[in-house]
């Protein structure tokens, strides 16, 4: 059964890289025909797409996060990453991991949240 | 960029039907958009109802039909029940490859 688990840091200082990991559990990351996910959800808020990387390594970031993102996938270990520089307050959000396959996304992992503060 | 647009809220009586559309503020959906429904409940992970505009999720109930409605993107829910008290997350996929969410629905059933 495919899984994904995000781990990092809950608790960021502003101006600093946000650094998530998510595992991947069930499929290899490089099966022909995924994508590999990050979408986040400020708290009471709604869901945005950050950016994926492809089973071939090709990236595709949000127009307003790319000079500040980068996802990388490391196939030794089933797992890709997000890395967000310079953040700020608005960054909080609980960050999701998701395979997205036939123009799905599915499944998600749990999510977890990062906090921007001082 | 595009903006998606989503009814910020609706209501429906139980046993009744809805119907939630997705926008863009811009031109028409169509299914070259692979419209996406996702349901969020608090707390967890949002779970997909139907995806390339009306293919229903594994497991989802058949009350739940996606298709395109007067250019846009539409959720009919037909028969709601309780449980069906959610937010509703549409996405779609633009031209430039980026996926753009809705800013979602939150249906109240009573």
């Amino acid at each position: 059964q495919l899984q994904l688990q995000e781990s990092g840091p809950g608790l960021v200082k502003p101006s600093e890289t946000l650094s998530l990991t998510c595992t991947v559990s069930g499929v290899s990351i490089s099966r022909s025909g995924h994508y590999w996910e990050w979408i986040r959800q400020p708290p009471g808020k709604g869901l945005e797409w950050i950016g994926s990387i492809s089973y071939s390594g090709t990236t595709y970031y949000k127009p307003s996060l790319k000079s500040r993102v980068t996802i990388s996938v490391d196939m030794s270990r089933n797992q890709f990453s997000l890395k967000l520089n310079s953040v700020t307050a608005a960054d909080t959000a609980v960050y999701y991991c998701v395979r997205g396959y036939d123009q799905n996304f599915d499944p998600w992992g749990q999510g977890t949240l990062v906090t921007v503060s001082s | 960029q595009t903006a998606v647009t989503q009814e910020p809220s609706f209501s429906v009586s139980p046993g009744g039907t809805v119907t939630l559309t997705c926008g863009l503020s811009s031109g028409s959906v169509t299914s070259n958009y692979y419209p996406t429904w996702y349901q969020q409940t608090p707390g967890q992970a949002p779970r997909t109802l139907i995806y390339n505009t009306n293919t229903r999720s594994s497991g989802v109930p058949d009350r739940f039909s996606g298709s395109i409605l007067e250019n846009k993107a539409a959720l009919t829910i037909t028969g709601a029940q309780a449980e069906d008290e959610s937010h509703y997350y549409c996405v779609l996929l633009t031209s430039s490859d980026f996926w753009v969410f809705g800013g979602g629905t939150k249906l109240t059933v009573l």
